[in-house]
């Protein structure tokens, strides 16, 4: 069974960066089947997809964020992270780490519990 | 303001049929399939539909989806109490060239 873990910060000062970690356990993510992404959902709202992260390092960023967004794989640890930078109170959200069926379509299929960041001073 | 629209709330009472509307445009719907995660409270998303119309293993054949030139449907039959929750569309757009969701439709079972 594959899971999903996010792990990081759950507050971060304005201006600083969000970090967070996902720990995949029951799929190897060095294998090349899957992306692995990113999706948030502020607080009481809707979805927003992040970003994916491909095995060989590969990335696709929305465009929204993409410049402040870094997705990195660690595929010895069997992780993936997110880095976001210049945080600002928009940035308060539940994050979510997804395995990501790739291409162009949104096709999640297993998704981690979610972890609360609070940007807040 | 979402680029893909769903109607925020629907209700039903147990046994009915219901069905949540997500609507879009020749760039989205129209060219892409089109896939529902249920959100039920305090949970993570779950897909409960993909590629329009198909359902992965353990979801009940009472949800099925559609689709129609620029607008897609989940319909839930036999609604449940345990269904009630949120539902989302979710697409590529190839204009904006990023995955988008609908804003999602609260589900209450009345």
């Amino acid at each position: 069974q594959v899971q999903l873990q996010e792990s990081g910060p759950g507050l971060v000062k304005p201006s600083q960066t969000l970090s967070l970690t996902c720990t995949v356990s029951g799929d190897a993510i060095g294998r090349g089947d899957f992306y692995w992404s990113w999706i948030r959902q502020h607080p009481g709202k809707g979805l927003e997809w992040i970003g994916y992260v491909y095995h060989n390092g590969n990335t696709y960023y929305n465009p929204s964020l993409k410049s402040r967004l870094t997705i990195s794989i660690d595929i010895f640890k069997n992780y993936f992270s997110l880095e976001l930078i210049s945080v600002t109170a928009a940035d308060t959200a539940v994050y979510y780490c997804a395995r990501d069926n790739g291409d162009y379509n949104p096709y999640f299929d297993y998704w981690g519990q979610g972890t609360l960041v609070t940007v807040s001073s | 303001q979402s680029v893909v629209t769903q109607p925020p709330s629907v209700s039903g009472t147990p046994g009915q049929r219901i069905t949540i509307s997500c609507s879009g445009s020749s760039s989205n719907i129209g060219s892409s399939y089109v896939f529902w995660y249920q959100q039920l409270p305090e949970t993570a998303p779950k897909l409960l539909i993909y590629r329009d119309n198909q359902r992965p293993s353990g979801v009940p054949g009472r949800f099925s989806g559609s689709k129609s030139a620029t607008s897609a449907s989940l319909v839930i039959s036999g609604l449940r109490s345990e269904d009630e929750g949120d539902y989302y569309c979710a697409v590529w757009d190839h204009s904006l060239v990023v995955r988008l969701f609908g804003g999602g439709t609260k589900l209450t079972v009345l």
